[in-house]
């Protein structure tokens, strides 16, 4: 597509439920980021995929984060045992190699 | 502890009116973004800068990297209201796989 794909846009949660979070990038995007943005707040770095492989992860808060990118382009995020503290808009993006972001609309999780 | 201080947090002006945000950082950082979001999308890509004392100009808005790389500032000129909207810079550091660090954010408001 011609843009960056989040879906759902919106994902209301009980505490304690899983969720999954998906990311379709720019076709032929080799590099694919996802961050967490709180309100009011710049989006923070939780990980970041270079086709399939993991590069970093660093910023995922707990293991109870989990994104995968099996193939190298749609990837998931996917939280265990969701809550409060998750609530947040999650947010990913894509980039050619030396060239900038484009982001997608986000995620808005609201964990109840 | 903030990587990047943005300021102000927020900003309320008349339309007409000419304003600068400013980035700061004790760190120094490869390249510098500058974003837009507005409310329920992800930032959309102002304009990069790499070099320090680079100016660049984007119709009324002049982006300034600082000469040791470590700090940047947005100025408008004859602010619009079409320019309301979250400010967002990013630093990109050496070896760090294209991961953004976020200011925390400047929330424009312009009045008509």
């Amino acid at each position: 597509g011609a843009g960056v794909s989040q879906s759902p846009r919106y994902k209301v949660a009980k505490r304690g439920q899983d969720v999954a979070l998906r990311c379709d990038p720019i076709s032929g995007h080799v590099s694919l980021f996802w961050y967490q943005q709180a309100l009011g707040q710049g989006p923070e770095f939780l990980t970041y995929f270079q086709n399939e492989a993991q590069l970093d992860k660093s910023g995922l808060p707990s293991d109870r984060f989990f994104a995968e990118r099996p193939e190298g382009s749609v990837s998931t995020l996917k939280i265990q045992r969701t809550q409060q503290e998750d609530s947040a808009v999650y947010l990913c993006a894509s980039s050619l190699e030396g060239y900038g972001y484009t982001f997608g609309s986000g995620t808005r999780l609201t964990v109840v | 502890t903030q990587l990047l201080e943005q300021s102000p947090q927020f900003l309320s002006i008349q339309e007409g009116e000419n304003l600068t945000v400013y980035c700061n950082s004790s760190s120094v950082f490869s390249s510098l973004q500058w974003y837009r979001q507005e409310p329920g999308e992800g930032p959309v890509l102002l304009v990069t800068v790499v070099t320090g004392g680079e100016v660049k100009k984007l119709k009324r808005l002049t982006f300034q990297f600082g000469d040791a790389r470590k700090d940047s500032s947005l100025h408008i000129t004859a602010a619009q209201t079409g320019d309301t909207g979250l400010y967002l810079c990013a630093g990109e550091r050496d070896n760090q796989g294209g991961k953004l660090i976020f200011g925390q954010g400047t929330e424009l408001s312009v009045k008509p």
